[in-house]
């Protein structure tokens, strides 16, 4: 019963590296959606996905790069790591289109950056 | 624009004390969903409830309740009883009606509660 898996948990990087962050969901989802979580801010959103080769601009989605090759997997680039991007960071996916559906979380990737 | 505030950024009650976590929402669609997420300190995101905009009817579960009043627009969560275990960041969240660009959730700063024996 993996629900949203997120790869890896923990990450420290230092200013200008890259990295990519991995979602999967085996919910056969339609809908991926990638978050940054900041003290006293609440959940924010970078980048979404309505389908398998789609991908979206969310809120805050500079310095941001996401692609969704596979319709389980969504991906968060950091092409060039810098310390306001150190955060938490909740991958969730929604069933449908439709807003009552309730979107499930992963339990986050926590990045810090030097 | 569509907005949620959580005015109480942080709450602290003795066990077996009921407490409320506010939520006031903001937007123009008339069709429109609300939720609330609890964060506990593993970090985690539970989902807890959902409410939509035509169903204004209280809820309650177990020791969970929630009072949605559109004309106040607010949707507001009370826990009866209090334990340590409800010790966790609470947070409301909008969703607004489908379109092409997807269904994300605006999420309110959360409600930091805190239980003590």
């Amino acid at each position: 019963n993996a629900g949203v898996t997120q790869t890896p948990k923990f990450r420290v990087l230092k200013t200008g590296q890259s990295m990519t962050l991995l979602c999967a969901q085996d919910m056969n989802h339609e809908y991926m959606y990638w978050y940054r979580q900041d003290p006293g801010m609440g959940l924010r959103l970078i980048h979404y996905s309505v389908g398998e080769g789609t991908t979206a601009k969310g809120e805050v989605p500079d310095g941001y790069n996401v692609s969704r090759l596979k319709k389980q997997n969504f991906l968060l680039g950091l092409e060039s790591a810098a310390p306001s991007q150190t955060s938490v960071y909740f991958c969730a996916s929604s069933l449908s289109s439709y807003s009552n559906q309730p979107q499930h979380f992963g339990d986050g990737t926590r990045l810090s950056i030097l | 624009a569509q907005k949620v505030t959580q005015a109480q950024t942080e709450i602290s009650v003795v066990e077996k004390e009921d407490v409320t976590l506010d939520c006031v929402y903001e937007t123009r669609d008339t069709t429109y969903y609300l939720f609330w997420y609890k964060q506990p300190p593993s970090g985690e995101l539970v989902f807890l409830i959902r409410r939509n905009s035509f169903d204004e009817q209280n809820e309650i579960s177990g020791r969970y309740s929630w009072n949605f009043q559109k004309s106040t627009s607010s949707f507001n969560f009370t826990i009866t009883a209090s334990q340590v275990v409800d010790s966790a960041v609470y947070f409301c969240a909008l969703s607004e009606p489908a379109n092409q660009a997807g269904t994300a959730l605006i999420f309110g700063k959360g409600t930091t509660l805190s239980v003590s024996s």
